[in-house]
């Protein structure tokens, strides 16, 4: 089973409406939990970081479930600027690493169209 | 935006010659960091540094070498380029604490025929 899980999609919506789509991972040490955004041949952006209440960013929430292992985002009110692939990347603590004891995990992304 | 730029931008090469990619930031951060990105695969970390000088390796790391003589410089360079590491490369900073928050470079599309 892969570390981080993504449906690669593509969701094509409507302009205005409502998706959300999750993204599993698979070690619950996991720390930490980020979205990026990732535009057509360009490179990766964060989008938001992801905490254990929940957090909203304008027309973005994210929700951290710990029990299940799994991260959503919703996107209300969609924009044809929204189309990209929505990168899922979880952090991940353990003891056997050099690097800082951490290692961060990207999934392969979703990739979202908004269609007008 | 952070000032992360990488050099080239494409290359193609022939198998077996060496090639050299520079990620340059004027960021003045920390960490940085290279990774490949492939069909199929989310970003994958090849080498990262913590500071100048200090390299470690990363998920990905064989027929990869990197250098870091300054803070703003960060050079990834394969030894002798095979048609597997075809690839998107991006560079990546973060400015104080490791795996926060990164940066990334508008990456460097190499092809290795």
């Amino acid at each position: 089973r892969k570390e981080v899980e993504q449906d690669p999609g593509p969701f094509n919506v409507p302009e205005g409406a409502t998706v959300a789509f999750n993204c599993t991972y698979s070690n619950s040490a996991s720390q930490s939990f980020f979205w990026y955004r990732q535009d057509c041949r360009k490179e990766p952006k964060l989008l938001m970081s992801v905490y254990s209440s929940g957090n909203e960013d304008g027309r973005f929430t994210a929700q951290l479930n710990r029990a299940s292992q799994y991260i959503s985002l919703l996107i209300r009110d969609s924009k044809l600027s929204d189309s990209a692939t929505y990168l899922c990347v979880v952090n991940r603590v353990f003891h056997e690493s050099n690097f800082g004891n951490e290692k961060l995990t990207f999934g392969t992304g979703t990739r979202l169209t908004i269609i007008p | 935006d952070a000032g992360i730029t990488q050099s080239p931008r494409h290359k193609v090469t022939e198998t077996g010659t060496p090639v050299t990619l520079r990620c340059h930031q004027t960021e003045n951060h920390r960490y940085m960091y290279w990774y490949r990105q492939d069909p199929g695969h989310g970003l994958r970390l090849i080498h990262y540094s913590y500071g100048v000088k200090d390299t470690d390796k990363g998920e990905v790391s064989d027929g990869y070498s990197v250098s870091r003589s300054k803070t703003e410089d960060f050079l990834l360079t394969l030894e002798s380029a095979t048609s597997s590491q075809t690839s998107v490369y991006f560079c990546a900073t973060s400015p104080t604490a490791v795996n926060e928050k990164l940066f990334f470079g508008s990456g460097t599309q190499l092809s290795v025929l």
